[in-house]
């Protein structure tokens, strides 16, 4: 099947400090792929659509200067969090998808803490 | 964007079948009902996808009405490993589907 992979797989930063998550898939070319966010014992909440070559997609109430994304590659995305303070502390997920109805798969997910 | 109500939560026991239903009243006619699980701290992990009628894997059966106002995913003989939450979304696009609060399952010995 399909693999997806993040890292790191958990990362902890200072406040004000920017870190940055990669999210690859490894045996497929993904021509989007979609970035949630997960607060402890809540659902995920999708954050952003991004299509290979182009600017991402923000939900509603996501900021997009604040959390950056780059899909440069058909492989590869990363989700940047840019000054990140401590309410930013999540979990991370990406999933990606080969064409348009595809399904999409999931990466593992990267537990980011800011202290 | 459709939205979906699932049970909170749910309680099993080991070797029983499992039927968690979702109902989605506003569901488009370009939508599928795709099942997900999620274990503490991992991914969703994609179970099974249906349109209508009846799909099967080798995981789990997805039972939906000819209405498709609401869809039920069946697993047969639950273990103590299947204890997780479960996701039904209902759209044409990921962008277009949203994540609800889930079912989560509880298998007991």
């Amino acid at each position: 099947g399909a693999v997806v992979s993040q890292h790191p797989s958990r990362v902890i930063c200072k406040s004000g400090t920017s870190v940055k998550i990669e999210c690859r898939s490894l045996d497929f070319q993904a021509t989007t792929m979609f970035w949630y966010r997960q607060f402890p014992k809540k659902s995920l909440m999708l954050m952003a659509t991004s299509n290979e070559g182009s600017k991402a997609t923000y939900e509603q109430g996501v900021e997009k200067d604040k959390f950056l994304i780059n899909h440069a590659s058909l492989t590869l995305s990363t989700l940047t969090v840019t000054s990140a303070h401590p309410e930013d502390s999540s979990f991370y997920i990406c999933s990606a998808r080969r064409t348009q109805h595809d399904e999409q798969y999931f990466g593992p997910g990267t537990r980011l803490t800011v202290t | 964007l459709a939205k979906t109500t699932q049970p909170i939560s749910m309680d099993s026991y080991e070797g029983q079948e499992v039927n968690i239903t979702c109902s989605h009243n506003n569901i488009a006619t370009n939508d599928y009902i795709t099942w997900y699980q999620q274990f503490p701290s991992q991914g969703p992990r994609f179970i099974i996808q249906g349109y209508k009628t009846k799909v099967t894997n080798e995981v789990a059966s997805l039972f939906i009405p000819a209405d498709r106002k609401s869809s039920t995913l069946s697993l047969p003989r639950v273990s103590l490993s299947d204890t997780a939450v479960y996701y039904c979304l209902v759209g044409d696009e990921p962008s277009d589907m949203r994540f609800g609060a889930g079912t989560r399952l509880t298998v007991k010995p």
